[in-house]
Formats: structure tokens, sequence, C-alpha cells
């Protein structure tokens, strides 16, 4: 059982690139997040679904897109990269928001230059 | 001032020790979630808990929704155990999300 699935785990950007963080899971769970973690920070949300065709933004949404066609897939969407989206974005899932444990992927570390 | 406080921020302790991490929050809760974070690795989790005591194997988490605050405890502190522990926390009313304590990076040292 694969769980939650993020590719790729390492990328460099160029200013002004644009790039999709995939995240695929495989628990059929109908809410799934992504967060950035800065350091020394806490987990920022970025972005959250709480099922297919249905998104809405979190704390930090902005520079960001975000699209939910299937139960499995949520990719973030980075258009016009910048130097302050240099982060570690995890995407986490569960089975909806009510006391169940998110369950993370192994994180993508991104690095804007 | 962050809704979700972690002390301490830094902990190195001896193999062996008795481990307390504490979390506070300032917002009513409907569930408080414990994840532990490897360097370099992903995020796991380890608890999630609305009232009272949790364990598990060598890990032992409580909760005082009263006073607002939790903590996590490890006995027989091993090198393994060495990562950052983060508190997280379901608002009651809001928004449909965690919000994070800043972590607590624990080392233990043989």
């Amino acid at each position: 059982n694969a769980g939650v699935t993020q590719t790729p785990k390492f990328r460099i950007l160029k200013i002004g690139q644009s790039m999709t963080l995939q995240c695929t899971q495989d628990m059929n769970h109908n809410y799934m997040y992504w967060y950035r973690q800065d350091p020394g920070m806490g987990l920022k949300l970025i972005y959250y679904s709480v099922g297919a065709g249905i998104t809405d933004k979190g704390e930090v949404p902005n520079g960001y897109n975000v699209s939910r066609s299937t139960t499995e897939d949520f990719p973030l969407r980075l258009e016009l990269a910048a130097p302050s989206q240099t982060s570690v974005y995890f995407c986490a899932s569960s089975p909806d928001r009510k006391n169940q444990p998110q369950h993370f992927g192994d994180g993508t570390r991104l690095s804007i230059l | 001032k962050n809704e979700v406080e972690q002390s301490p921020q830094n902990l190195t302790a001896q193999e062996g020790e008795f481990i307390t991490i504490n979390c506070s929050y300032s917002v009513g809760i409907s569930a408080l979630h414990w994840l532990q974070q490897h360097p370099g690795g992903g995020i796991v989790s380890l608890f999630m808990l609305s009232s009272g005591k949790k364990k598990h194997g060598r890990l032992i988490a409580t909760i005082n929704i009263q006073e607002k605050h939790s903590s996590l405890h490890i006995t027989a502190s091993h090198p393994r155990d060495s990562a950052v522990y983060i508190c997280a926390v379901y608002p009651h009313f809001g928004n449909e999300k965690l919000t994070f304590g800043t972590g607590t990076r624990l080392t233990i040292i043989p």
C-alpha cells in the first residue's frame, strides 16, 4: 500500500519558471491538503480539497493553483516561480477532517534560484 | 502569538531518559494531532486524541481540554527517537484545516 506519493522529491527552478508538484493517494481519502514547511516555521496550508471537483484556499495560496479532477490526484501548480517559494512541500490526505489523522507524503524539496 | 505553542523548541537528552514535550493551544479544538518528522524525512502521524490519554509502545500522549494543553512523553528514550515532534490541532470552528506548532527538535545522545 503506497499511501501518499509525491513527485518529484527534489527540484531546482529558475525564477519565472513553472512546474507542477504531483500528489497521489491510494487510500480513497476524500480530503487532501498541500502544505509548505519553511525552516523554523510550522506547516502552512496552501490549498485543500474535500473531494473531487472541490478545492479551497488555505493560509498561503498566493502564487499557487490546484485542481482535483479525481479522488486520487491533487496536483499543485506554481505558475511563475519566485525565491519566496523555496520550501519543502508536503501533500497529505485524510478520510475526512473530523478527528482523523492526516497521512503525509515524503515531501518535495523545491529551490528557486 | 501562535495559536499552537510547543515547548521546549529544542531538547537534548541522554539515552534512557524520560522525555516530555508540551503543547498549548489557545482555541477550542475537536482533536489534537501529534506527528513525528525524522531529519530529511517525511511526517508520520503518532496520535490523534480529543480526550484523556493514548499509549503506543514507549510513547504516551495526554490531553487536558479544560487547560488547553497536551503532552507527549517518551519512556526509555533511544537515539532513534531523535526527530522533530509536531503538535497540531483541529479547531472547533473555521476552515477545514490543522493549525500546527513549530515543532520540538529532540536529540537523544547514546
